[in-house]
């Protein structure tokens, strides 16, 4: 029931394409779903983050869409870029709790 | 802020060797946690202190892991003796309830191999 299963494990698309990467949970405490991205050789990074009380939340080229009931969330990238090229982390936190459970990751490049 | 600091880089050593790791976290941040990365596993939740006191360490793999955090500024992940499965990127990450969603900053990793 900790379990955050993301998908695809990998995604190639080309500049200007939309990339969507998908999670789904099981354990209904989860109340807060963060999104990690992580370059090359560096920490994972928070990039945008949602609570189950709203379907979606924009930052800038970057959506997460949420449903509740279905229990699953996803990240899109608008207009993506070759700079996005990273892996990215859906993850879950419980309420009251610090501890996140991560996804696998998913890594995306994006090709000129 | 110099955002969370980990040292070494990087870390070769052999089969049998102890080794150390540190972490200095963002000053004011009352959590610290220590993440191992592979491509097999992904990113695992090793052990993380509050206020210098371990809450949760069921991730840590067995008793050649050891991790202490003596003050607000510091914390070290041990192992002791190195296997060559342990090789992998170790993080620290830490965070404060006082920001919105209890971010975690997650530090730039130390990679470690094991021969």
């Amino acid at each position: 029931q900790q379990q955050v299963k993301q998908s695809p494990q990998s995604l190639i698309v080309q500049k200007g394409g939309i990339p969507i990467i998908n999670c789904a949970y099981e354990n209904t405490a989860f109340d807060y779903f963060p999104w990690y991205q992580q370059f090359p050789g560096k920490g994972p990074a928070l990039l945008i983050a949602i609570r189950p009380d709203v379907s979606e939340k924009k930052e800038g080229r970057f959506t997460i869409s949420f449903n509740k009931s279905a229990k699953q969330f996803s990240l899109h990238i608008m207009d993506s870029q070759p700079g996005d090229s990273a892996t990215y982390f859906c993850a879950a936190r419980r309420r009251g709790y610090q501890k996140v459970t991560f996804g696998t990751g998913t890594k995306l490049q994006v090709i000129p | 802020d110099a955002g969370v600091i980990q040292s070494p880089r990087h870390e070769v050593t052999e089969m049998g060797q102890e080794v150390t790791l540190r972490c200095k976290p963002i000053s004011g941040h009352d959590y610290l946690f220590w993440y191992r990365q592979t491509m097999m596993r992904g990113l695992e939740l090793l052990i993380y202190f509050n206020n210098n006191v371990p809450i949760d360490d069921s991730g840590m793999p067995e008793d050649r892991f050891s991790a202490k955090m003596p003050n607000a500024s510091f914390s070290t992940l041990k192992i002791q003796p190195s296997e060559p499965r342990d090789s992998a990127v170790y993080f620290c990450a830490s965070s404060s309830p006082g920001l919105a969603g209890y971010e975690q900053y997650f530090g730039p990793g130390t990679r470690l191999t094991v021969t």
